[in-house]
């Protein structure tokens, strides 16, 4: 069983448009988080959410709307999509979300490659 | 050898040979740090950690050191394989104020393990 999971796993679109990419997270984690990672190999955090609330906010285009429905959960949805959107975006889960003394370990999921055109 | 710049730093070893990989980081009031492998096509794997009242810390075929002094991180792999050729990645964090969580990842080390 995959413990972290995305969908799509490649998204090419065009320029304008909105696309949302999946993820869920099967090991029982309360913080699930997103990054993006541009060709350079470069890994930003975006988003966390803990237990459906949002704890960290990234300088990040308002077009970007993470949305968790529960804590398995966590969506990204991009409105007005554009050409610097191209990259990797990967979705991870940790147990907690890191309180003094007991950070937790984060878990990847496979990634979505987004390409637009 | 190593490369820097525009290109991520390379490492390129024998199979059998020993690997460190080495990281520079920012933060002095960070107090928790990992080591990563992302292969190609995948998502970053957790490999080590370690916290920051230690200085090393063993897994099976890896050690991680930390030099806070000059705020140094190595990743050391024994007996390299070919499975290990990937990029490899530190990131840092600390539990204060409302960072907790927030990982930052440093630039990434291409490993190349020849046969």
């Amino acid at each position: 069983d995959t413990a972290v999971s995305q969908t799509p796993k490649y998204l090419v679109t065009q320029m304008g448009n909105d696309k949302s990419i999946k993820c869920e997270q099967n090991l029982g984690h309360d913080t699930m988080y997103w990054y993006k990672q541009d060709s350079k190999k470069f890994l930003k955090i975006m988003f966390s959410y803990n237990n459906k609330e949002l704890i960290i906010n990234e300088t990040v285009p308002n077009r970007f709307s993470p949305k968790s429905p529960d804590k398995a959960h966590l969506n990204l949805h991009i409105n007005s999509l554009e050409l610097g959107d191209s990259a990797v975006y990967f979705c991870a889960s940790s147990q907690d979300k890191g309180l003094a003394g007991a950070q937790e370990t984060q878990y990847f999921g496979p990634g979505t490659r987004l390409l637009v055109l | 050898g190593e490369s820097v710049g525009l290109h991520l730093p390379t490492l390129s070893v024998q199979e059998g040979d020993n690997s460190i990989i080495n990281c520079a980081y920012s933060n002095s009031a960070s107090d928790y740090f990992i080591w990563y492998k992302q292969e190609s096509g995948k998502g970053p794997q957790f490999i080590i950690d370690i916290r920051s009242n230690m200085d090393k810390r063993q897994g099976q075929r890896v050690t991680v050191l930390l030099n806070k002094t000059v705020k140094h991180l190595s990743l050391q792999i024994a007996a390299t394989q070919p499975g290990d050729s990937a990029v490899y990645f530190c990131a840092e964090t600390y539990a204060g104020g409302t960072s907790y969580g927030k990982l930052t990842f440093g630039q990434g080390t291409i490993l190349t393990v020849h046969p």
